[in-house]
């Protein structure tokens, strides 16, 4: 079964601090895609990063980082000296491809609160 | 390029009623999918298409349904409307169906 896990409901820091938002997932596939996803106030899903299960490659751009780790099922991002313009619901997802390519599988999203 | 197009972006409707969403993709993308983001819910998929194919559904009941057409535009249609229907309904779009962009959704409220 697929399944996207983000543990941390809300999260809230400090502006300038790190912050690691928590992703794990379960599939039977072996070829998937991961994403993350911002989802600002406004509603409209951002697209931040998508990682294929043959990659694991850490990815740095910016301040945002990502840690891919098969071994474990997670795929963990960070922000780094973290900014009040960083307050959003952040998303992990999960595609398979397949027959059920196309379709994302997300977690439930963790707020994160950046206080200046 | 211009992004993902949602009409309406607000919508309120009364039980027993039908709507239809509307999706514009970004130009040349042929694979549209729908999500309905609930806060009980989340965000569920509910489908996709892709060359005018339904290629995956989701677990939703019959009154949900869509439609793509040869120019990539999609829409959704929900019949028979209820008080749980109300949500924030995404579309995405994406050159493959692997990749995918979202569109600013559309807030329907059934009263």
């Amino acid at each position: 079964a697929q399944k996207v896990t983000q543990a941390q409901t809300e999260i809230s820091v400090v502006e300038k601090e790190d912050v690691t938002l928590d992703c794990v997932y379960e599939t039977r596939d072996t070829t998937y895609y991961l994403f993350w996803y911002k989802q600002p106030p406004s509603g409209e899903l951002v697209f931040l990063i998508r990682r294929n299960s043959f990659d694991e490659q850490n990815e740095i751009s910016g301040r945002y980082s990502w840690n891919f780790q098969k071994s474990t099922s997670s795929f963990n991002f960070t922000i780094t000296a973290s900014q009040v313009v960083d307050s959003a619901v952040y998303f992990c997802a999960l595609s398979e491809l397949g027959n059920q390519g196309g379709k994302l599988i997300f977690g439930q999203g963790t707020e994160l609160s950046v206080k200046p | 390029k211009a992004g993902v197009t949602q009409t309406p972006r607000y919508l309120i409707k009364t039980r027993g009623q039908q709507v239809t969403l509307s999706c514009s993709p970004i130009s040349g993308h042929r694979s549209v999918s729908w999500y309905q983001q609930t806060p009980g819910q989340g965000l569920q998929f509910l489908f996709e298409y892709f060359s005018e194919t339904q290629r995956n559904k989701g677990n939703f009941p019959g009154r949900f349904s869509g439609r793509q057409f040869s120019n990539s535009r999609s829409e959704m249609n929900v019949s028979t409307l209820e008080l749980g229907d109300s949500a924030l309904y995404l579309c995405a779009s994406g050159p493959t169906r692997v990749e995918q962009f979202f569109g600013p959704g559309t807030r329907l409220t059934v009263l």
